[in-house]
């Protein structure tokens, strides 16, 4: 079974920084793209980040603006989110997925996310 | 930046009745739609892909329909445990990947 275990999330002051971490399970974890979806309370889902299966190529979202790094260490099976230069707009719950392969750009398994506060 | 506008914002039906969703993209992504359930303290969950095929596990009363802009989720006879929010998510030209803003499927 495919379990996704994030953590990390917490409360913060703004500006300040946090590292997220997603540990896989039950996959093959080196082998998928995997990505972070955000959603701030009562909102809807916004796309943050997305990482190739080797660590290589990755994509953000432009709202970013670069403060945010995604990341993976495959010996781990671990996935990571940076954030830095953190924001009230920011606080969210953090999400990871793993993308379907047969269907590149949807994600077939959820974890249960980590709540991210971003308050002085 | 493909913007994806669903409808309504709110549904509200009875179990058994038929519930169609709508998602309409601001320029063509073909068939590379998806649509996601999202239950209250829950993570989404992928229901269709590629706008019509159904991921691992979903019931068939579960369908996805559509190409280009207009795409319809519908579900047949509706359970109680179907009321839940729905996304509709496009990954035919990205990055960005986005997101519809959610129709609330509620209990009239």
């Amino acid at each position: 079974e495919v379990q996704l275990l994030e953590s990390g999330g917490g409360l913060v002051q703004p500006g300040g920084s946090l590292r997220l971490s997603c540990v896989a399970s039950g996959v093959n974890f080196a082998t998928y793209r995997m990505t972070w979806v955000r959603q701030a309370p009562g909102k809807g889902l916004e796309w943050v980040s997305l990482i190739g299966s080797g660590g290589t190529a990755t994509y953000s979202a432009d709202s970013l603006k670069g403060r945010f790094t995604i990341s993976r260490d495959n010996s781990k099976n671990t996935l990571y989110l940076q954030m830095n230069s953190l924001r009230g707009e920011d606080t969210a719950i953090y999400y990871c997925a793993k993308e379907l392969v047969s269907a590149p750009g949807t994600f077939d398994y959820w974890g249960q996310g980590t709540l991210v506060t971003v308050s002085s | 930046e493909i913007v994806l506008t669903q409808s309504p914002g709110t549904l509200s039906l009875s179990p058994g009745e038929r519930a169609t969703l709508s998602c309409r993209a601001s320029q063509s992504v073909s068939s590379y739609l998806a649509w996601y359930q999202q239950k209250p303290g829950q993570a989404p969950r992928l229901l269709i892909y590629d706008a019509s095929n159904r991921a691992t596990g979903i019931p068939a009363r579960f369908s996805g329909s559509g190409s280009g802009t207009d795409f319809t989720l519908t579900i047949s006879s509706l359970e109680p445990e179907d009321f839940a929010v729905y996304y509709c998510q496009q990954h035919s030209d990205w990055p960005p990947i986005t997101f519809g803003q959610g129709t609330r499927l509620e209990i009239k």
